[in-house]
């Protein structure tokens, strides 16, 4: 069974303050790795489709790094503001449907 | 907003009744998926539709089933509805279904079976 794991659950960071947090996927049968953002009462939006071991992405003050061969992805935040505040969710693409992560809730404490 | 629209947002059903969901994809968008989230879990994959057809399938039972119209709406029908099916039923368009193709979602259908 493929399975997605990520770290940590939830995460309270002040604002201002950089954060970090990881996505681990198998390492076989790779296809794509995205991110998304999903705020309360939103939909969950894409920030980055990763494909190439060690694929760097940014948007903003947001970027993610790929490690296929060991099967790791971090999401950065730099400086993090109150609407940063969201789950962040991860999913590996394995063939024809995308496994997700549980996510992690980050709050940002002003 | 992605211009995925998911209807209805919310409804209450009982035990061994029947519900169709709705969601219109974002236009230009010729594949949707569905997903469905539990409590506290990431999104599971329950099937995806290309251009009317299904074209990939979570571990699922049949009775959830789903069809896509002609101008790329989609439907999902679950049938005998239990009580683990109270989740959060997520749809999701996108330009194909390949793996590098980002997803536009709906707000999601919250279902709760009594």
């Amino acid at each position: 069974i493929l399975n997605v794991e990520q770290s940590p659950q939830s995460l309270h960071v002040q604002e201002g303050d950089s954060t970090n947090f990881t996505c681990s996927f198998p390492s076989s049968n790779f296809y794509a790795l995205h991110w998304y953002r999903w705020e309360t009462a939103k939909s969950p939006e894409a920030l980055f489709v990763m494909t190439l071991n060690g694929d760097e992405k940014k948007k903003g003050r947001i970027s993610a790094t790929l490690n296929t061969k060991e099967g790791y992805s971090y999401l950065y935040i730099k400086g993090s503001q109150p609407e940063d505040s969201a789950t962040y969710l991860c999913a590996f693409h394995s063939n024809y449907q995308l496994i997700w992560g549980a996510g992690t809730k980050l709050i940002i404490k002003p | 907003e992605t211009g995925v629209t998911q209807s209805p947002t919310h409804l209450i059903k009982t035990r061994g009744q029947q519900v169709t969901l709705r969601c219109s994809s974002q236009s230009g968008h010729n594949t949707v998926s569905w997903y469905q989230q539990a409590l506290g879990q990431g999104p599971q994959f329950i099937f995806q539709y290309y251009r009317e057809e299904e074209n990939g399938r979570g571990n699922f039972p049949p009775r959830f089933s789903g069809l896509q119209f002609p101008n790329y709406s989609s439907e999902l029908n679950v049938n005998a509805l239990e009580l683990d099916d109270s989740a959060l039923y997520l749809c999701a368009s996108s330009l194909s279904g390949g793996a590098h193709g980002e997803l536009f979602f709906g707000e999601g259908s919250r279902l709760t079976v009594l």
